[in-house]
């Protein structure tokens, strides 16, 4: 079974820190997204990652930054936290070409 | 950009009746998604349909997909409680790297 996980669930920071949410999958996928998730806006993709180094920008990268140095590591950075980032987060990966993306638990935000 | 619309997008429902949820999208795309979400949990895969005129179905639910009319529907049979949940669809970019998801349809099945 393909696992993706995020390693915080749950987090409270305070505007103006900076924030790291971590994921790691581990089936050797190519791809890695970014989504937040807000009610009635349903997923918004921050940013995707096709190949280690590489990025791309979503509908929403404002305010977000990401790293991809190693293949099972996609992290994303808010290097300022705002209240309104307030949101849960959710990291997925695909296979190139693959048939399904996956997705993990997701992370809690709050930015107080 | 490509663009994918579900409706509705709030669904109350009583046990034992049937209906559907459907899903547009903008552009041309070889690929669809069905997914749940529990709240408060992460999605779960459902359905891939991967060519015009699939139809998939796993116990009350069946999955269609008509890429001419860039049109799936997802058919909910003899609805139960455990059906209740938020549903979305998704369609993959022509690149085959991006994937775009409707809003989503809330379900509430009511006894």
């Amino acid at each position: 079974d393909v696992k993706v996980t995020q390693s915080s669930r749950y987090l409270v920071k305070r505007t103006g820190e900076k924030v790291f949410l971590e994921c790691v999958q581990d089936m050797d996928h190519e791809n890695m997204f970014w989504y937040r998730q807000d009610p009635g806006l349903g997923l918004r993709l921050i940013y995707f990652s096709y190949d280690v180094k590489m990025k791309e920008k979503g509908d929403i990268p404002e305010g977000y930054s990401v790293s991809r140095e190693k293949k099972e590591r996609f992290s994303l950075i808010l290097e300022s936290a705002s209240t309104n980032q307030t949101s849960m987060y959710l990291c997925a990966s695909s296979l190139d070409g693959g048939n399904t993306i996956y997705f993990g638990e997701g992370s809690w935000l709050t930015v107080v | 950009e490509l663009k994918v619309e579900q409706n509705p997008l709030f669904l109350s429902m009583q046990e034992g009746k049937n209906y559907t949820i459907y899903c547009n999208y903008s552009t041309t795309s070889d690929r669809l998604y069905w997914y749940r979400q529990d709240p408060g949990k992460s999605l779960e895969s459902l359905f891939v349909l991967l060519s015009n005129g699939a139809v998939k179905q796993e116990g009350r639910l069946m999955a269609s997909l008509d890429t001419k009319a860039r049109l799936s529907t997802l058919h909910i049979t003899a609805a139960v409680h455990d059906l209740s949940a938020t549903y979305f669809c998704a369609v993959v970019s022509p690149t085959g790297n991006q994937f775009y998801f409707g809003t989503g349809t809330s379900l509430t099945v009511i006894p």
